[in-house]
């Protein structure tokens, strides 16, 4: 079946390290996404990639890095810089707009701590 | 800019209660509008969309109306069950063109418990 994994399911971090997180999508979808969910906070969107090799800022990609050199897969790399990175982080998936009905996949989400 | 804002939470209610959470939005364009479940550890699920104006989203007993004239997308379900405990987040996504194009904004998200 197609869809979006994310792995680890946990992970722990050092402070000072830097740490990736991998996504993996088989729906040949355009358009990648990652998201921090905080606890009463919604979710904030890091970085978007809407074709390979392209990618755009999100509201809060201080700290954050990605790289989108294949179509099923866009990791994402927290830095030494992002001061708060314990959080759950989502990865999604659409078709590009006007190739299909507009929506997201999810993965199941990776939970990072930071220790 | 685009927003959503979601009524507060968290919602508790008794099994077979009807449920309505409130969701409103702010958007330059015409946009598509969603609700998403997230279980418990987990990632979110879509449960329901409208794209265009009057469209009636429906899923699994829940529903949701966009209406247009007061940027409105609550969503609604009859009879709760147990198992609709869940965080529950509505969304917009813009159609009009840009950079922002397609990219979903979310509301803050609500809190459903149900108990038996």
């Amino acid at each position: 079946d197609g869809g979006i994994t994310q792995s680890p399911k946990y992970l722990f971090r050092k402070e000072g390290q830097n740490v990736t997180l991998s996504c993996e999508q088989n729906l040949n979808h355009d358009a990648m996404y990652w998201y921090r969910q905080d606890p009463g906070q919604g979710l904030r969107l890091i970085y978007y990639s809407q074709i390979v090799n392209d990618f755009q800022k999100g509201d809060i990609a201080e700290g954050y890095s990605v790289s989108r050199e294949k179509k099923e897969s866009f990791p994402l790399t927290v830095t030494s810089a992002q001061k708060n990175p314990t959080a759950f982080y989502l990865c999604a998936s659409s078709l590009r707009p006007g190739q299909g009905p507009y929506g997201y996949t999810f993965g199941s989400g990776t939970r990072l701590t930071v220790v | 800019g685009d927003s959503v804002t979601q009524m507060e939470g968290p919602v508790t209610l008794s099994e077979e209660a009807c449920l309505t959470i409130n969701c409103t939005y702010t958007a330059t364009g015409y946009p598509s509008l969603f609700w998403y479940v997230q279980y418990p550890g987990e990632g979110l699920q879509l449960l329901l969309k409208a794209t265009k104006a009057d469209d009636k989203g429906s899923n699994k007993g829940f529903e949701a109306t966009y209406r247009k004239e007061t940027t409105s997308f609550h969503l609604e379900k009859g009879s709760v069950q147990v198992s609709d405990s869940a965080v529950y987040f509505c969304a917009l996504s813009d159609r009009s063109g840009g950079t922002s194009y397609g990219k979903l904004t979310f509301g803050q998200g609500t809190i459903l418990t149900v108990h038996p």
